[in-house]
């Protein structure tokens, strides 16, 4: 158990769909993260939050939308999704952003594995 | 040049082999390094953090070369259980963590 749960584990959704994926940490950590990797392909990342202050912005196309309402969740909304956003959809957190050291890993969820049809 | 880049492979082994494997990073104010292994369709799980001085985990060995960007990790007396991708990460003075690519690794009876 990684103390990062995401829900649901699994989605397939249409094109015209609207829904959301839920990250929960039970770490304490300040800073949380959303990530995109595609079949074969290395993780792309998409949103940092720090502190619940956004603080990156991958390019991310508008039809994702974050969301963290405070320290310990973080969504990600998604809207009018394309096939090609199909993918696996990683949250993670840390203690602090990357300028904290070698002791502040990023521990994992376990995913979101979405379909768009 | 990708920030950060990793051997290709596959690597195919047989059990009780010894592997290693390399990563380079483009970003020389870097401050934290770390391997992180992935089973496949399971998400990333932390290995081992690499100290400047080089650390030691039971059959693992990482090492990090500051001066010329790399970071390895040996892998001794393979076991079936290490076959997954093996993901380089380096943490940028700020805000990112960087994952390189991957190198996946298949070790056989």
């Amino acid at each position: 158990e990684t103390g990062v749960t995401q829900t649901p584990r699994h989605l397939v959704m249409g094109m015209t769909n609207k829904k959301s994926l839920k990250c929960e940490q039970h770490l304490g950590h300040n800073a949380m993260y959303w990530y995109k990797q595609s079949a074969k392909k290395p993780l792309e990342l998409m949103f940092v939050y720090s502190l619940e202050e956004r603080v990156e912005n991958n390019s991310v196309p508008s039809r994702f939308s974050p969301e963290c309402p405070n320290s310990s969740h973080l969504f990600l909304h998604l809207h009018t999704l394309q096939p090609e956003d199909s993918a696996l959809y990683l949250c993670a957190s840390s203690q602090d952003l990357a300028s904290g050291g070698i002791y502040n890993e990023q521990f994992f969820g376990p995913g979101t594995r979405l379909t768009v049809l | 040049r990708k920030e950060v880049e990793q051997d290709p492979g596959p690597f195919n082994v047989p059990e009780g082999a010894t592997v290693a494997f390399n990563c380079t990073y483009s970003n020389s104010a870097s401050q934290s390094f770390f391997w992180y292994r992935q089973d496949c369709r399971k998400e990333p799980k932390l290995l081992m953090s690499v100290y400047s001085s080089g650390n030691e985990d039971g059959r693992f060995t990482a090492q990090l070369n500051r001066a010329s960007q790399y970071i390895s990790l040996l892998i001794r007396d393979s076991k079936l259980s290490d076959s997954a991708t093996y993901l380089c990460v380096v943490g940028n003075y700020g805000q990112n963590f960087v994952f390189g690519p991957g190198t996946r690794l298949s070790v056989l009876p």
